[in-house]
């Protein structure tokens, strides 16, 4: 149980196009999800907080309009990641808490790079 | 504030022995703390937690992790490495809020 997927797992694009990342829980109703993003060698850093049916909460420092997060229904939340440039290149993971909250059960993860 | 420390950036193991994978913790209230395991180009799987109850946990894999209210740590351990075991793992905690911070991982090498 507990499955994360994420879709696509690795994606690349020409600067200043748009890329979806979507993330979905497969066999558990996911009433808060996460988007992560990853450098090389180093930990995860939180961009943001979504929970179905409301605005995403971005931590500091993350530009909300350029990283659109949707939390339409329990098992899909996706980011949206417009006017990419070279410098948003890196792994993107989600994760996703059911009711109890207490555990994130983490995607595989996004390998986006922008040209 | 919270805060994870993983004093090891890289642990070496044989295949057989013990290993143990460090990691101390700072949190207001009530910690919450999650084993994670990362392999290459892929998410994080999810090992143990600790939320209450017994200070060993015993989680997937043959891991197992020791709550030390005194010494804020929670250190990662299994009793016989394998090379499998090889990856990178991250020590996560929250005070009780459903923010995990994470520490900056250690990566544990398992040598034939």
């Amino acid at each position: 149980g507990a499955v994360v997927s994420q879709h696509p797992s690795r994606v690349i694009c020409k600067s200043g196009t748009s890329v979806k990342i979507e993330c979905r829980s497969l066999d558990f109703q996911a009433t808060t999800m996460f988007w992560y993003r990853q450098f090389p060698k180093q930990s995860l850093m939180l961009m943001a907080t979504s929970n179905e049916g409301s605005k995403a909460t971005y931590e500091q420092g993350v530009e909300k309009d350029k990283f659109l997060i949707n939390h339409a229904s329990l098992t899909l939340s996706t980011l949206t990641v417009t006017s990419a440039h070279p410098e948003d290149s890196s792994f993107y993971i989600c994760s996703a808490a059911g009711l109890a909250g207490e555990t994130q059960y983490f995607g595989p993860g996004t390998r986006l790079l922008v040209l | 504030a919270q805060s994870v420390a993983q004093p090891e950036d890289q642990v070496n193991v044989a295949e057989g022995n013990p290993l143990t994978v460090k990691c101390t913790y700072s949190v207001s209230g009530n910690p919450y703390l999650f084993w994670y395991v990362q392999y290459p180009n892929r998410g994080l799987q999810f090992l143990l937690k600790y939320i209450t109850g017994d200070n060993l946990v015993k989680g997937s894999y043959g891991f197992e992790a020791e709550f030390n209210k005194s010494q804020t740590s929670f250190h990662l351990k299994k009793p016989s490495a394998l090379v499998s075991d090889s990856a990178l793992y991250f020590c996560a905690v929250t005070g009780g809020g459903n923010k995990l911070t994470f520490g900056t991982g250690t990566q544990l090498k398992v040598e034939l």
